[in-house]
């Protein structure tokens, strides 16, 4: 079962923050952030593990409730890189041992100048 | 250091056609995943593999085969193709379970006609 991601979309002006949103009904495992630019392949960002733990590098920090199943990814002071379609990851047991590692629908985020 | 490796890039199949989709990677991992990407959905999950010889289903199994021989190889095979399965394909691969990175492949772009 696909993780809930919000907003679809968002635009940006240089030097705004954003925030998208990651939610699951199952018991999560870890959430998984990547980035995808059009044409290319996805890019991993971050993992974070369930307890409640929040990581960043430079300005993209993401934070992850377990207790809500819900992990939140934030952009701060945007840069046009910034741009593409971002993704959560949510690893959940599948019951025999071994953990399935779904997708979001992703959020597309465009950074203008 | 060439990670995870598709192929091909490109294909168009007839539909009633079958194929295999290649992936391959060198960085000994034992996950290894398929998914889908259709525009506006995400990365659906197709088969995963957590070893040689241990394949599971995803969310969207039926139409796809897959076998893990080795820990390197782990080829998708499409029997009697539909328009449904135009899609871009990716391959993905990870070290073992629970918060690590998965790597992703360039993906196959299938067009079924």
């Amino acid at each position: 079962q696909q993780p809930v991601q919000s907003p679809q979309a968002v635009i940006l002006r240089e030097g705004e923050d954003a925030v998208i949103n990651c939610s699951s009904s199952k018991a999560l495992y870890s959430v998984h952030w990547y980035r995808q630019k059009h044409g290319e392949a996805p890019v991993f960002l971050m993992i974070l593990l369930k307890g409640g733990e929040q990581k960043g590098h430079e300005k993209i920090s993401a934070s992850f409730n377990e207790k809500k199943q819900q992990s939140s990814l934030y952009l701060t002071a945007s840069q046009l890189s910034y741009s593409g379609t971002y993704f959560c990851g949510t690893e959940t047991d599948s019951g025999a041992g071994s953990y399935q590692l779904t997708f979001g629908k992703g959020t597309k985020l465009s950074v203008i100048p | 250091n060439a990670g995870v490796t598709q192929t091909p890039k490109f294909r168009i199949l007839k539909i009633g056609q079958s194929m295999t989709l290649q992936c391959a990677q060198d960085m000994n991992h034992n996950y290894m995943y398929w998914y889908r990407q259709d525009p506006g959905m995400g990365l659906k999950l197709i088969y995963y593999s957590v070893g040689a010889g241990i394949t599971d289903k995803g969310e969207v199994p039926n139409g796809y085969n897959v076998s893990r021989s080795t820990t390197e190889d782990f080829p998708l095979r499409l029997e009697l193709a539909a328009p449904s399965q135009t899609s871009v394909y990716f391959c993905a691969s990870s070290y073992g379970q629970g918060a690590t990175e998965a790597f992703f492949g360039q993906g196959t772009r299938l067009t079924v006609v």
